[in-house]
């Protein structure tokens, strides 16, 4: 079945630094990458669409010099958070939707990041 | 932009009985509804994908309907079990409700 590799798991980094988190599609060709960020106890909010070779688009609220998303292949799209700060710190997970030709067979999660940041 | 509302919030029932989970949204225009579940601090494990051509999919205990006229999908889970114990996330295309925590009492 489709899959999405996401890494890290799980990174912890200073406050001010910059952080990359890679999703990959292992088996499938990812036109567009969803990306949600998950606080303690909360839903899935979607943050920004990136669709390659194009520019992301952000949900209203999300700031896009801080989450920088490129999406640079058919397999590989990124989020960078830029000099995190404590508030940055959350759950973030990468979704691509899976087609073939009209079929549609949903979207395909990673297993997701935990940021924290000190 | 899509609203996904998930009724109730937590939901605790003892072990064997059957149970439905609600989900709603607001625009009837959807390709597709994914049921998921998800275990505290883990990931996401998708359980049924709805296509927007079908009313239901069935997967063991597990059954969605879709009702796209009314903007309603149901999960129904027969004889729960403790380790159905998870929050469970309705999904209309990309965007999330906010999901049902669901404890299973032994």
């Amino acid at each position: 079945g489709a899959v999405v590799s996401q890494h890290p798991s799980w990174v912890i980094c200073k406050s001010g630094t910059s952080v990359k988190i890679e999703c990959r599609s292992l088996d499938f060709q990812a036109t567009t990458m969803f990306w949600y960020r998950q606080f303690p106890k909360q839903s899935l909010m979607l943050m920004a669409t990136s669709n390659e070779g194009s520019k992301a688009t952000y949900e209203q609220g999300v700031e896009k010099d801080k989450f920088l998303i490129n999406h640079a292949s058919l397999t590989l799209s990124t989020l960078t958070v830029t000099s995190a700060h404590p508030e940055d710190s959350s759950f973030y997970i990468c979704s691509a939707p899976r087609k073939s030709g009209t079929d549609n067979y949903g979207y395909t999660f990673g297993s997701g990041t935990r940021l924290t940041v000190v | 932009k899509q609203e996904v509302t998930q009724i109730p919030a937590a939901l605790s029932v003892p072990e064997g009985e059957n149970l439905v989970l609600n989900c709603s949204f607001t625009d009837s225009a959807i390709y597709n509804l994914q049921w998921f579940r998800q275990d505290p601090g883990k990931g996401l494990t998708s359980l049924l994908l709805i296509q927007s051509s079908q009313r239901e999919q069935t997967s063991g205990r597990l059954n969605a309907s879709l009702d796209k006229s009314s903007g309603r999908s149901t999960l129904y889970i027969a004889a729960s079990q403790p380790g159905d114990s998870a929050t469970y996330l309705c999904a209309v295309q990309f965007y999330f409700g906010s999901g049902t925590k669901l404890n299973v009492k032994p």
